[in-house]
């Protein structure tokens, strides 16, 4: 059973970066799609992006400038960073494997979604 | 961007009841919507893929319908453990969106 598990620093400085990392147990990273998920303290979930195990990204328009999804499959894991952080990147940071179905009919359809999420790991952006 | 849309944003209900969420795209999105339940400090978990797949291990009383712009999640008798936060999200788009959440609460 796939397990994913965050870890970095839970304090980070105004205008640093953001490092985190996510290990993937119980499974291979290759041959998935893995993602970045944060929620604010008492808000909703905000995606900002994912990698495939070549190491094809894809990421959140409004976070794009700042964001850097990297994947290193000798150690089976994944790693955000997030540059020039301010207290509004103050969130709880989730790891997921992206999955995807394919479904056949008169065209294949591809659907994709969150099946295996990491407990999260709280980054406050504080002085 | 993808706008996703819930409604209601809490909602109150007893032990039994069958409740209905919905979830309005911005454009059409085909069947590219997942359901996601949380509960406080834990991590989302995959309920429903593709508007109507139901993940393994999740039991049978959650539903989800619909395709285009409007989608349904529904609990067809609540169970205590039911009472959580639950999330729509589409796929149709690269950049992934997720609807702003439905508090369920016990009446």
């Amino acid at each position: 059973q796939v397990q994913l598990q965050e870890s970095g620093p839970g304090l980070v400085k105004p205008s640093e970066t953001l490092s985190l990392t996510c290990t993937v147990s119980g499974g291979s990273i290759s041959s998935y799609y893995w993602s970045w998920i944060r929620q604010p303290p008492g808000k909703g979930l905000e995606w900002i992006g994912y990698i495939y195990y070549s190491g094809s990204t894809n990421y959140n328009p409004s976070l794009k400038s700042r964001v850097t999804i990297s994947v290193d499959t000798s150690k089976n894991q994944f790693s955000l960073k997030l540059s020039s952080v301010t207290a509004a990147d103050t969130a709880v940071y989730y790891c997921a494997r992206r999955r995807v179905t394919m479904v056949r009919g008169v065209k294949d359809y591809y659907y994709y979604y969150m099946d295996v999420w990491g407990k999260g790991t709280t980054v406050t952006v504080s002085s | 961007d993808i706008q996703m849309t819930q409604s209601p944003s809490s909602l109150s209900a007893s032990v039994g009841d069958r409740v209905t969420i919905t979830c309005r795209a911005s454009q059409s999105i085909s069947s590219y919507l997942n359901w996601y339940q949380q509960k406080p400090g834990k991590a989302p978990k995959l309920l429903i893929y593709a508007a109507s797949s139901l993940q393994s291990g999740v039991p049978s009383r959650f539903s989800g319908s619909g395709s285009g712009t409007d989608f349904t999640l529904t609990i067809s008798s609540l169970q205590p453990e039911d009472f959580a936060t639950y999330y729509c999200q589409q796929s149709y788009s690269t950049a992934i969106t997720f609807g702003q959440g439905t508090r369920l609460e016990i009446k």
